[in-house]
């Protein structure tokens, strides 16, 4: 199973950018990329995933390395709210689909 | 819509009581999962439903813990004879199938006393 790195924690000043790098260098060519997201007292919230293109939703861009072995989760403008633990996560498994979460970056947003 | 439900929010216990934690996945979610996650660490896996078919048990920690879906929807988690280590949030997650994302309810907080 692929394992992932990320730094345990990191700043951003509301309205800049965040910037959260992961290093998954033992990846597999099928394994997906996720992210999520855990505010405190909630469950974790599902944000993007991608193979191997970039990827943009409502939330975040996914910035996939063209070797696949790392990836960037981007908040392009983070607010207050966005204060929570990120979790990048490789999926796992052929005949399973449980996420396999480390300890994450705790993401700080400071006014 | 709806969310994945999970009740109660908070159970308080004595050790050696039985509890029942029970998980309301978003309605037509095929796959259903229970994870256990430690205070200050990430949520470790538990156990895995497709339907009402149990596909993977590995993550249980003891035969203390038992899960079951019997009509493909709602589940539960029972723990017997809960220990003082079984405090933890438990949190339930589901999703439409392989490679789906997976929505997780906010969990049920277990404190054995």
């Amino acid at each position: 199973d692929a394992k992932t790195t990320q730094p345990p924690s990191m700043d951003c000043a509301e309205g800049r950018a965040a910037n959260l790098p992961c290093n998954h260098s033992t990846i597999s060519g099928n394994e997906y990329v996720y992210w999520y997201r855990q505010i405190h007292s909630q469950g974790p919230q599902y944000i993007i995933h991608g193979l191997k293109n970039n990827e943009t939703n409502e939330m975040a861009s996914l910035i996939i390395t063209e070797d696949r072995k790392s990836s960037t989760l981007i908040l392009p403008h983070a607010t207050l709210r966005d204060t929570a633990v990120y979790y990048c996560i490789v999926r796992v498994g052929v005949n399973t689909d449980k996420l396999i979460f480390g300890t994450g970056t705790r993401l700080q947003v400071f006014p | 819509g709806a969310g994945v439900s999970q009740s109660p929010r908070y159970k308080v216990a004595k050790r050696g009581q039985d509890v029942a934690l029970r998980c309301d996945p978003i309605s037509g979610h095929v796959s259903l999962f229970w994870y256990q996650q430690a205070l200050g660490q990430g949520p470790e896996f538990l156990t895995y439903f497709q339907n009402e078919a149990q596909l993977d048990k590995s993550g249980l920690p003891s035969d203390r813990f038992f899960a079951e879906r019997p009509e493909g929807s709602v589940s539960t988690l029972k723990i017997q004879r809960t220990q003082q280590e079984d405090s933890a949030v438990y949190l339930c997650a589901s999703n439409l199938g392989p490679n789906q994302p997976q929505h997780f309810g906010d969990g049920t907080r277990l404190s054995i006393l």
